[in-house]
């Protein structure tokens, strides 16, 4: 049973630039959520999705936007690009309709911008 | 807003040692608390999910406490393993209300079990 896969592991881009980062789900689940961890701090939510649409969003700017696709997978898209978006961005699922069962990471999308 | 808290930020045992984790919240209205492992640059891998209506779960050498009243929840890690030196995160969901949907996440306490 594949758990939550991103793409890629690791990019580099250049400060103005866009990027984004991908992610597909553990089997089913149908809830997508994204966080970033910057050095040495825990990781902060992004926003999350479900049925398609963003369900609920952190305290980020309108530079982070995202998609979900009815297969479940998500996308992640960081337009003009600051140094300070140079994290670890991590993407985690959860199974239908409910945190209770928990959520489940994938292993990161490591992204430096110079 | 929920804040997560985690001492000692660093910490450094022999192998075999028994050891504790703390983690603090703010907000006792919380739906579970999660532990989470992360070996360094990578993602999380789960460890123990405790639900509110709970008091502790356990795998293993692993046994998470939690007590919502007092916003606290204990990782105990019994017999500690060079392996085990990662770093340990804790995070609770809200479940309702502002933030139900995401994870407040303490900063982590970084373990070194020493040979």
């Amino acid at each position: 049973d594949a758990g939550v896969t991103q793409s890629p592991t690791h990019l580099i881009k250049t400060r103005g630039q866009q990027v984004t980062l991908r992610c597909s789900p553990k089997s089913g689940h149908d809830t997508v959520s994204w966080y970033q961890q910057a050095l040495g701090q825990g990781p902060q939510f992004i926003f999350q999705y479900y049925e398609e649409e963003e369900r609920q969003r952190g305290n980020f700017p309108d530079r982070f936007s995202g998609h979900q696709f009815p297969n479940y997978s998500s996308e992640l898209n960081v337009n003009a690009l600051l140094l300070g978006d140079s994290a670890l961005y991590l993407c985690a699922s959860s199974r239908p309709g409910l945190n209770g069962y928990g959520y489940t990471f994938g292993s990161g999308t490591r992204l430096t911008v110079v | 807003k929920q804040e997560v808290t985690q001492i000692p930020a660093a910490l450094s045992v022999p192998e075999g040692e028994n050891l504790v984790l703390n983690c603090s919240f703010t907000d006792s209205a919380i739906y579970n608390l999660q532990w989470f492992r992360q070996d360094p640059g990578k993602g999380l891998t789960s460890l123990l999910l405790i639900q509110s209506s709970q008091r502790e779960q356990t795998s293993g050498r692993l046994n998470a406490s939690l007590d919502k009243s007092s916003g606290r929840s204990t990782l105990y890690i019994a017999a500690s393993q060079p392996g085990d030196s990662a770093t340990y995160l804790c995070a609770v969901s809200p479940g309702r209300g502002a933030g139900a949907n995401n994870l407040f996440f303490g900063t982590g306490t970084r373990l070194t079990v020493i040979p």
